[in-house]
């Protein structure tokens, strides 16, 4: 059965710190790729997505993620976090196979 | 009013009643969803529609009853749940197709509480 695999459950860093979340799925054909993300006490909502093209995508708030086709991972990327960017961030796949699948999520918490 | 909304925002219910979730979309999609978000654990999808007919269920138990009137409204019926059932259940609406339209819009969800 597919999969996406998000494996860190809970990260603690401090502002200004690098991030990186990691993001694995198992399907071997072409898939539709998402960052979501969920801040407290608001709704669900893209971060960023990847569909074709260049593999490294942009999304908002400074976020980026990188598409590695062989090694079937989306890992999110921030150069320096802020006390903002607390959340609960879920990786999510579309393939032709199947409707979308997320990830358990990761819980993100910034110290100030 | 843009977006997907949901109603109620908030709902506590004894195990025999009976209840409706609502959920509208205002984004001209054509697919709308029903997921249960629980604590530590993956977004469940329950419910899948596409072009208003019902295209997935996912195993959820009978307890559970969507509708979907049309493209914009989609509703979830409740009936003697249990309170594992308590959960927050999102909405959401998707442009159907794999292709760059199927990003999905989530609703604020209904935070569902079983006594």
């Amino acid at each position: 059965a597919q999969s996406v695999s998000q494996h860190n459950h809970h990260v603690i860093l401090s502002e200004a710190a690098s991030l990186e979340l990691g993001c694995n799925y198992s399907y071997g054909g072409t898939v539709n790729l998402f960052w979501y993300v969920q801040y407290p006490g608001q709704h669900l909502q893209l971060l960023l997505k990847y569909f074709s093209g260049d593999p490294l995508v942009k999304g908002i708030k400074g976020f980026e993620a990188e598409f590695i086709k062989s090694k079937f991972s989306f890992n999110l990327r921030k150069p320096s976090v802020q006390w903002s960017d607390t959340a609960e961030y879920f990786c999510a796949v579309i393939s032709s196979a199947s409707k979308i699948i997320f990830g358990s999520g990761t819980r993100l918490s910034i110290r100030p | 009013e843009t977006g997907v909304t949901q109603t109620p925002r908030h709902l506590v219910m004894g195990m025999t009643n009976k209840k409706s979730l609502k959920c509208e979309q205002h984004l001209g999609h054509n697919a709308m969803y029903w997921y249960k978000q629980s604590a530590k654990k993956p977004l469940e999808l329950m419910f899948v529609y596409s072009l208003e007919e019902r295209v997935e269920n996912n195993s959820v138990p009978s307890r559970f009853s969507p509708e979907c009137p049309n493209s914009s409204h989609l509703f979830l019926h409740l009936h003697t749940l249990q309170p594992e059932d308590s959960a927050l259940y999102l909405c959401a609406s998707s442009q159907e197709g794999f292709s760059s339209y199927n990003e999905q819009f989530f609703g604020p969800g209904t935070r569902l509480t079983v006594l």
